[in-house]
């Protein structure tokens, strides 16, 4: 069974520029969530996605957002890009959704703001 | 007081040794408790999942959920090389999110 796939899986922006990572869930999973992972402050909560639905959301600025098709493929989108955004974006697919069901990890998008 | 508190190390141990990694954790209504394994530029990988006190094993890995104390760890018997990654304890309570360790970076030398 394939993993979870993310693409691109590096990118090179410039401040107060946009960006979409894209993720590909594990097949049957409807789960999607994302994370942010960085030395400072460690993997943080972003968003989970449900049947195209978002049912959960970290404590993050309105400029972070998300999405999810009817396939449970799923895009997060972050406008007017900060230094502060350079990270490791990672989403995580599950059956459906927190506890009990595990969360499967992507590769991750190593963002770079310059 | 964080959520999740574990010491980031780094860890250095001899190839065969016993490794104990340690997580505390401040909310007691935390159910799901989690083990992840993440290797340089890769994501995390799940190692071991359990739910509410005890022990729980697979291979050379053990986890164990201490409720009353509010303590997870996870054991590594006969360590190896390739063991050396960063470990990252996780928990959470049903239906929302994971809530994460800062990850203990250990190192197994041969």
């Amino acid at each position: 069974k394939a993993g979870v796939t993310q693409t691109p899986r590096y990118l090179i922006k410039t401040r107060g520029q946009q960006v979409t990572l894209s993720c590909s869930p594990i097949s049957g999973h409807r789960s999607v969530s994302w994370y942010q992972q960085t030395p400072g402050q460690g993997l943080q909560f972003l968003f989970e996605y449900f049947s195209e639905t978002q049912r959960n959301k970290g404590n993050f600025p309105g400029r972070f957002s998300g999405r999810q098709f009817s396939n449970s493929r799923s895009e997060m989108n972050v406008s007017t890009l900060e230094l502060g955004d350079s990270a490791l974006y990672l989403c995580a697919s599950s059956a459906r959704g927190f506890g009990p069901y595990e969360q499967y990890f992507g590769p991750g998008t190593r963002l770079t703001v310059t | 007081q964080k959520e999740v508190e574990q010491d980031p190390g780094p860890l250095s141990v001899p190839e065969g040794a016993i490794v104990s990694l340690n997580c505390t954790y401040s909310n007691s209504a935390f159910q799901y408790f989690m083990w992840y394994r993440q290797y340089s530029r890769k994501g995390p990988e799940l190692l071991m999942y359990t739910y509410s006190s005890g022990n729980k094993e697979d291979g050379r890995f053990t986890a164990q959920v201490d409720k009353s104390s509010k303590y997870i760890s996870l054991f590594i018997r006969d360590s190896q090389p390739s063991d050396s990654a960063t470990y990252l304890c996780a928990t959470n309570q049903a239906g929302t999110a994971l809530i994460f360790g800062k990850g203990t970076t250990l190192s197994v030398s041969s």
